[in-house]
């Protein structure tokens, strides 16, 4: 089975903190997605990636960037936290030659609060 | 974005079937429809996918219909750990390949 392991399930930073959520994945997936969830908003992506060191942006980046410089590591970093990033962030991959006819693995999630 | 309207929530009683709807009226020709499902506390988890023809794997069934404007997840026998929130997703082809997230539909499965 595929694995797409987060780094941290549970994760309370200061406000100001640089904050760095890893993902890493077993299966030699091209594709890895950064989603944040909250309650009545749902899902919303980050940012994504196609392959080693590229990025792009998805559809709330303002307060992210992300990092890969290895296939099967994507990182999130929150450069200066703030406590309206507290949230479920949730990292998932994909195979990118079979897409779309391929299901996508999310990880368990990092539950970020943010003091 | 093309948009797919689910049932807020649905029950269903434990052992028996559970049809879950979902439209996507702006579905064009390559695009493929992905069901996920949420389980309280946890990420999501792929349950099954297609494009035109209807599908079966271990954990449902998909019917997609012949205009492919609408589609219906199928669980032959509800467990209490299918209680989740269940995710119709259009891929659409010009969107490089992005999960786009909707509310989905809360299904609970009573004893």
């Amino acid at each position: 089975d595929v694995k797409v392991t987060q780094s941290s399930r549970y994760l309370v930073k200061r406000t100001g903190e640089k904050v760095f959520l890893e993902c890493v994945q077993d299966m030699d997936h091209e594709n890895m997605f950064w989603y944040r969830q909250d309650p009545g908003l749902g899902l919303r992506l980050i940012y994504f990636s196609y392959d080693v060191k590229m990025k792009e942006k998805g559809d709330i980046p303002e307060g992210y960037s992300v990092s890969r410089e290895k296939k099967e590591r994507f990182s999130l970093i929150l450069e200066s936290a703030s406590t309206n990033q507290t949230s479920m962030y949730l990292c998932a991959s994909s195979l990118q030659g079979a897409w779309p006819n391929y299901g996508y693995t999310f990880g368990s999630g990092t539950r970020l609060t943010v003091v | 974005d093309a948009k797919t309207t689910q049932p807020n929530s649905m029950e269903s009683n434990e052992e028996e079937p559970v049809h879950l709807p979902c439209n996507h009226s702006t579905i064009s020709g390559t695009d493929y429809i992905h069901w996920y499902r949420q389980l309280p506390s946890q990420g999501p988890e792929y349950v099954i996918h297609g494009l035109t023809s209807n599908v079966n794997n271990r954990m449902a069934s998909l019917a997609i219909a012949e205009d492919r404007k609408s589609s219906t997840l199928i669980l032959h026998r509800a467990t209490l750990r299918d209680a989740a929130v269940y995710y119709c997703i259009p891929i659409f082809y010009n969107q490089g390949g992005k999960l786009i997230f909707g509310q989905g539909t809360e299904l609970s499965v009573k004893p």
